[in-house]
Parts: C-alpha cells; structure tokens; sequence
C-alpha cells in the first residue's frame, strides 16, 4: 500500500512570493495535518483536517492556510513568503479525529526554502 | 501547555554501547507518549508508544516505559547498530476534544561508530 506522499519534494522561492504544497492520505485516511520543522528543531504543528474540517491549528501567522478536498488530500498554502519559513513541511495522516489519538503516519516532506 | 524536553545531543557511541536518551514532558490530564525516528533525507517514523503509565513500547531492540510519577519517557537500546544513526524525537499527544496535536522535542542526534 502506498504511504503518504508530498508534493513537490523540494522548491525553492523568493521572498513574497507565494507556494502551495500538496499531499495525498493513506488510502483510507480522512485526517491529514500538517507539521513545519526547521533544521535543528522538532516539528511543529500548524494545521489537523478531518472530513474537510478543520480541527486544530497551531501557533502560526494567517499568512498559512489549508484546505482538504472531497478525495482527503490536502493543500497548504503560505503567502507572503519570509526568510523564516524555509522548512521542511511535513504531512501526516490519520484514520480519524477524535478524542483519542489516533496513530498518525508521516510523509517524506517537502523542502522549502525561501532567498 | 504541553511540553517536551529532551536531552542535547549528538550523542556519540560505538556500535554495540547501551543507549539512552532522556524525555521529560509537561502535560495536564495523561497525554500518549511516543518516540520517532527520522532517518537523514527522510520524514518521520513511529518507533515506538505508550498510552498510559507503566506501558512499555517496545520495537526493533528500542524500549521506553511511560513513567507517571517522574514525568519521563526515557529511550533505551542494549546494543547499538551504525544503522541506528539517526535523528531520535519524543512526543506527546494530548487528549483534546478534537485533533490528533502531536507536540514534540527538539530531537537528539545519535550517531554509532563502527
């Protein structure tokens, strides 16, 4: 079975500009989230969708957004690219969201990085 | 809020040396606690869990017990491989109303020498 891919692997950007990075679920999966990690730090947690919901968002500017399609694949977006937002952006995906956890399954990420 | 700290690495051992890597964590109700693994160029992988005090996780040699009075979920290998080197990050899930919100450390870096 296929694991849980991102797209693209790696891009590069400039300053202000804008980017979207895709990812698709395990098939079967209806929750994604979304994580940035930066060289030498955990990851951390930006956005959890479930049912094209959103169910958690983290600490981050409204600069980012997400959305999640009928298919269970997902979308971020950041706009206004800083300096600061060069990372890897990791997708993890779940069977459900609920009160109790639920085993999240990450992707190989995508490499962002902003001159 | 939630909270991990783990202990700085890199950590440095020759190949068959007994591992640990210390998680202390800060979490109101009774979080699961989880190791994962990420290997260089590559994203995350669940190594191993606990969901409640006095669980032991347990997968390929690694071992860590979910200590409630000591707020710890310390890593442990009786006898490291090269293949080991890795980055190591421990993390929690609080239980929430919604969301699966993983909160991790900053990660500590093993490498085995041969």
């Amino acid at each position: 079975d296929a694991g849980v891919t991102q797209s693209p692997t790696h891009l590069i950007k400039t300053r202000g500009q804008q980017v979207t990075l895709r990812c698709s679920p395990i098939s079967g999966h209806k929750s994604v989230s979304w994580y940035q990690q930066v060289l030498g730090q955990g990851p951390q947690f930006i956005f959890q969708y479930y049912e094209k919901e959103e169910r958690g968002r983290g600490n981050f500017p409204d600069r980012f957004s997400a959305r999640q399609f009928p298919n269970y694949s997902s979308e971020l977006n950041v706009n206004a690219l800083l300096l600061g937002d060069s990372a890897l952006y990791l997708c993890a995906s779940s069977l459900t969201s609920g009160r109790f956890y639920n085993e999240q399954f990450f992707g190989p990420g995508t490499r962002l990085t902003v001159l | 809020g939630n909270s991990v700290t783990q202990m700085e690495g890199p950590v440095t051992l020759s190949e068959e040396a007994f591992l640990t890597i210390n998680c202390t964590y800060t979490a109101t109700g009774y979080p699961s606690l989880f190791w994962y693994v990420q290997y260089p160029g590559e994203g995350l992988q669940l190594l191993l869990k606990a969901t409640k005090a006095d669980d032991k996780g347990s997968n390929k040699g690694f071992e860590a017990t979910y200590r409630k009075e000591t707020t710890s979920f310390h890593l442990e290998k009786g006898s490291v491989q090269v293949s080991d080197s890795a980055v190591y990050f421990c993390a929690l899930n609080g239980r929430v109303e919604y969301g699966n919100k993983l909160v991790f450390g900053a990660g500590t870096i093993l490498r085995v020498k041969s």
